[in-house]
């Protein structure tokens, strides 16, 4: 079974320009969560959606970052514009069922994003 | 807002058993707890999930005293595999009071 599929693996970009980042699930999956990770922290949720449906986007600074779901199943992370302080790696995760509720997260490998 | 505390570093030998200990005074009536292994340049990957008491599968053992406020990983008879990032997240879902929050992890450093 494949696991979580993240793309791309790195990107380098200038300040002020966007940047998109794609996630596919496990199948099946209904929960599924964004994270950022800085280098030498854990990771940080930015948001977590069931089904289509985001129901914890309160750490999303929504002033440049946005996220969709659209069919419930992968899903694009998009900050515009990116700043040098968004360099970091953003993790996608997966899990069945309800989210926490004895619920384990897949993790994907991440995407390294540096902001020149 | 459940926020954990871990040590931030360990060291052990190999062949030894290593407890790694988690404090979560917040954590509500709901949440579960969770272990996480981490290595460099990949995505945390599940190790072990508790409620209450104690709960072991192949890799580790969980136990949570009565109260819930802390957790303890062990890790039995550890290799030099197993240096990593170990976060312990305490989650009740989007219903819960508790958000997830996975803290700066220990680093765990095993020596031949």
């Amino acid at each position: 079974e494949a696991g979580v599929v993240q793309s791309p693996r790195y990107k380098i970009i200038e300040k002020k320009q966007p940047v998109a980042f794609w996630c596919n699930p496990i199948s099946g999956h209904n929960t599924l969560y964004w994270y950022l990770q800085n280098l030498g922290q854990g990771p940080e949720l930015l948001i977590r959606y069931e089904n289509e449906e985001a129901v914890d986007d309160s750490q999303l600074p929504k002033d440049r970052f946005s996220a969709e779901r659209l069919k419930g199943v992968d899903s694009t992370l998009k900050i515009q514009p990116a700043e040098l302080g968004d360099s970091a790696v953003y993790l996608c995760a997966s899990s069945s069922g309800l989210a926490g509720v004895g619920s384990e997260q897949f993790f994907g490998p991440g995407t390294r994003l540096t902001v020149l | 807002l459940a926020k954990t505390t871990q040590p931030i570093s360990m060291d052990s030998y190999e062949g030894q058993e290593v407890n790694i200990t988690c404090s979560h005074n917040n954590i509500a009536t709901n949440d579960y707890i969770t272990w996480y292994q981490q290595f460099p340049s990949q995505g945390p990957r599940f190790i072990i999930q508790g409620y209450k008491t104690k709960v072991t599968n192949e890799v580790a053992s969980l136990f949570i005293p009565a109260d819930r406020k802390s957790s303890t990983l062990s890790l039995p008879r550890v290799s030099l595999s197993d240096t990593a990032v170990y976060y312990c997240l305490v989650d009740g879902g989007y219903s819960s009071a508790s958000k997830i929050i996975f803290g700066s992890g220990t680093r765990l450093s095993i020596r031949p």
